[in-house]
């Protein structure tokens, strides 16, 4: 099956920097989408992206849909504390099941 | 707005007993989804529902079965429990399958 490589793994940063995370696959997706999870809840979506080249924003939080399709990232600007969480990367082909990267654990530091 | 609930929240069982977890959402969604989250390995699929009256075996179906009661209601159930099967555990809806997935918040169940 499609197997999707999230990375960095966990990430330690001072409150207000800057955070970038990606996922990459060798298969090509129809849809990537991003999700947030919060301790001890289940994952909210943050942004999806339908389309090769799409870059999308949501606030401080922007995500590009990669050219080739196999890949996506997500960059999160002047971090403060309640970013805090499991950032899951998800690709999807049409009518197909989601497959998740295995997350980024992200630390603020205030 | 309840969204997707599931019980219970947590649960301890021991090895061999059985058990169901349920999951009902209120969006009138067509898609369920029943996950398993593990450390370092995301939500892994086991079994999904496309619409009501259809399930599907996801990536991981080895020891559950699950049944959709209603478009509302899609169960998880565990027959003989594994201490392989200690996992968080996730329902998901969506419009219809493929679509941004909404989630419960999980049941954390423990096999000893």
């Amino acid at each position: 099956g499609q197997q999707l490589n999230q990375s960095p793994q966990s990430m330690f940063i001072q409150e207000g920097e800057d955070v970038s995370m990606n996922c990459t696959s060798s298969s090509i997706f129809n849809t990537w989408l991003w999700y947030k999870q919060d301790p001890g809840e289940g994952p909210v979506l943050l942004i999806a992206l339908y389309k090769a080249g799409e870059l999308t924003s949501n606030g401080r939080l922007t995500a590009q849909f990669g050219i080739t399709r196999k890949d996506s990232f997500l960059n999160i600007s002047a971090s403060i504390p309640s970013d805090v969480g499991i950032y899951f990367c998800a690709g999807q082909l049409l009518g197909n099941d989601m497959r998740f990267g295995a997350g980024t654990r992200l630390t603020v530091k205030p | 707005n309840a969204g997707v609930t599931q019980t219970p929240k947590f649960q301890v069982l021991k090895t061999g007993q059985s058990m169901t977890l349920q999951c009902a959402q209120d969006m009138n969604h067509n898609s369920m989804y029943w996950y398993r989250q593990d450390p370092g390995m995301g939500l892994r699929l086991i079994y999904y529902s496309a619409s009501e009256g259809t399930t599907d075996k996801g990536e991981v179906p080895n020891g559950y079965n699950v049944s959709r009661l209603n478009k509302r209601e899609f169960s998880l159930r565990l027959e003989s429990a594994a201490p392989s099967q200690t996992s968080v555990y996730f329902c998901a809806s969506s419009v219809i399958l493929g679509e941004k997935l909404f989630f419960g918040s999980g049941t954390q169940l423990s096999v000893l």
